[in-house]
């Protein structure tokens, strides 16, 4: 079985300051990590994702997570917020290549 | 490329009416899902296909629910007949294969309100 824990429900941060939003999962197998944008009215779409490899991983739009096997954590960072980033951010976890399980999501605002 | 396609993107519907939800996946993707969002329940998965298989169908909530891909490049997800409490943004979702890492690529949506 897989499950996904965001924490924080809501975060709100100013323009300029550091983004973090955490994720942690819980997976019998190594999983396959990634965290999904949806803007209003949007689909999801895929910021970045962690399968093999390096630990840190960039996506897109200056996003980057580090998977921490021993903490069992996937958080998602970004230095500088941008009124842009604004927006609900998901975590999910995949076995293989099957399904996802997502968290419950997080929505970022961004404070002029 | 195009990406997912889902048709209608809004649907308003009244209580007993029949509904159905279409989806044309990213060509050459080999599996589709079917997933409802809904503030209460978040992103649930209702169920999968691959080569046009269903695999998992545990998702869906009753028998009014049904899904079908007759073929790789469209799916219909249909609900018999409808209650309020089916009101949520229904995606539809594509991902490469078995081979891949599981990334998936998501439709724009369909918006149902069941009065």
């Amino acid at each position: 079985a897989q499950s996904v824990t965001q924490l924080g429900s809501h975060v709100s941060v100013s323009e300029g300051a550091l983004v973090l939003l955490r994720c942690n999962y819980s997976s019998s197998v190594p999983p396959y990590l990634f965290w999904y944008v949806q803007y209003p009215n949007q689909g999801l779409q895929l910021l970045l994702k962690y399968t093999t490899g390096a630990t840190l991983v960039k996506g897109i739009n200056g996003f980057e997570a580090e998977f921490k096997k021993s903490e069992t954590s996937f958080h998602l960072t970004k230095p500088s917020a941008h009124m842009s980033d604004a927006a609900e951010y998901f975590c999910a976890v995949t076995l293989l290549a099957g399904k996802s399980t997502f968290g419950d999501g997080t929505t970022l605002t961004v404070k002029p | 490329d195009a990406g997912v396609i889902q048709s209608p993107r809004h649907e308003v519907t009244e209580m007993g009416q029949e509904v159905t939800l279409r989806c044309k996946p990213i060509s050459g993707h080999n599996s589709l899902f079917w997933y409802r969002q809904t503030m209460m329940r978040g992103l649930e998965l209702l169920i999968y296909f691959n080569n046009n298989v269903p695999i998992d169908d545990s998702g869906m909530p009753e028998d009014r629910f049904s899904a079908k891909m007759p073929n790789a490049s469209f799916s219909t997800l249909k609900i018999q007949p409808s209650e309020p409490r089916d009101s949520a943004v229904y995606f539809c979702a594509s991902s490469p294969g078995t081979s891949n890492t599981g990334e998936l690529f998501f439709g724009e949506g369909s918006r149902l309100t069941v009065l």
